[in-house]
């Protein structure tokens, strides 16, 4: 199983809803992480989680928190967010501690805030 | 720090004929490099990676690149374009020994191929 599975598909919401975005991964990779990307342009990192331990926060705003409550499942919970946010979020998965390994990612979810 | 640059926002190639996806890249020492495809809506999907060794590396759905450390290049090719491979390629890079820090993408190249 070589599958990184990403919930909702798609999800429209208001800018003052919460809503959260999830992550499962089967592959026994301890690593993992969310990006967003926008139209065209490559991914941006926001996360990155090591045994369950958020390791790396690029800087994001407070509105998106993470969250791994174990080592196959990661999600993203939203809150007050703005159009600008607007975006493909997409999750991924390695192993950890060894560069030369491969990212697995989800097909994503595209989150429109309205 | 590591990058990875790709000089070609778009390429057009006609179905049947050999297609290149351009990556030069900047990393102290012999880097991992990778190569991702991207369809519309889509997540990314690993197509093949370089580590060492042999300097053409054979990938999935009939790609294949070719490291060249002289030029600083891990260039994507195909000998025989397919319509389905019109989609969004990104090479990435990491610098060994870096653990699981992320990849860094380059920008991302549009490749349509004509029928």
């Amino acid at each position: 199983d070589t599958e990184v599975t990403q919930t909702p598909k798609h999800l429209v919401m208001g800018m003052t809803n919460k809503k959260s975005l999830k992550c499962e991964q089967h592959m026994g990779h301890r690593a993992m992480y969310w990006y967003k990307q926008k139209a065209k342009k490559p991914p941006e990192l926001m996360f990155v989680y090591s045994y369950e331990k958020l390791s790396i926060n690029e800087s994001v705003p407070s509105r998106f928190s993470p969250e791994c409550p174990n080592s196959s499942l990661l999600n993203l919970h939203l809150h007050a967010l703005q159009p600008e946010d607007s975006a493909l979020y997409l999750c991924a998965s390695s192993q950890v501690g060894q560069s030369r390994n491969e990212a697995f990612f989800g097909q994503g979810t595209r989150l429109t805030v309205v | 720090a590591q990058s990875v640059a790709q000089p070609e926002d778009q390429v057009n190639v006609a179905e049947g004929n050999p297609l290149t996806v351009k990556c030069t890249y900047s990393v102290s020492g012999n880097p991992y490099l990778f190569w991702y495809v991207q369809y519309p809506n889509r997540g990314l999907q690993f197509l093949l990676k370089y580590i060492t060794g042999d300097n053409l590396v054979k990938g999935s759905y009939g790609f294949e690149a070719e490291f060249n450390k002289s030029q600083t290049s891990f260039h994507l090719k195909k000998p025989s374009a397919l319509v389905s491979d019109s989609a969004l390629y990104f090479c990435a890079v990491r610098a060994p020994d870096s653990g699981n820090t992320p990849l860094v993408f380059g920008k991302g190249t549009r490749l349509s191929v004509i029928a």
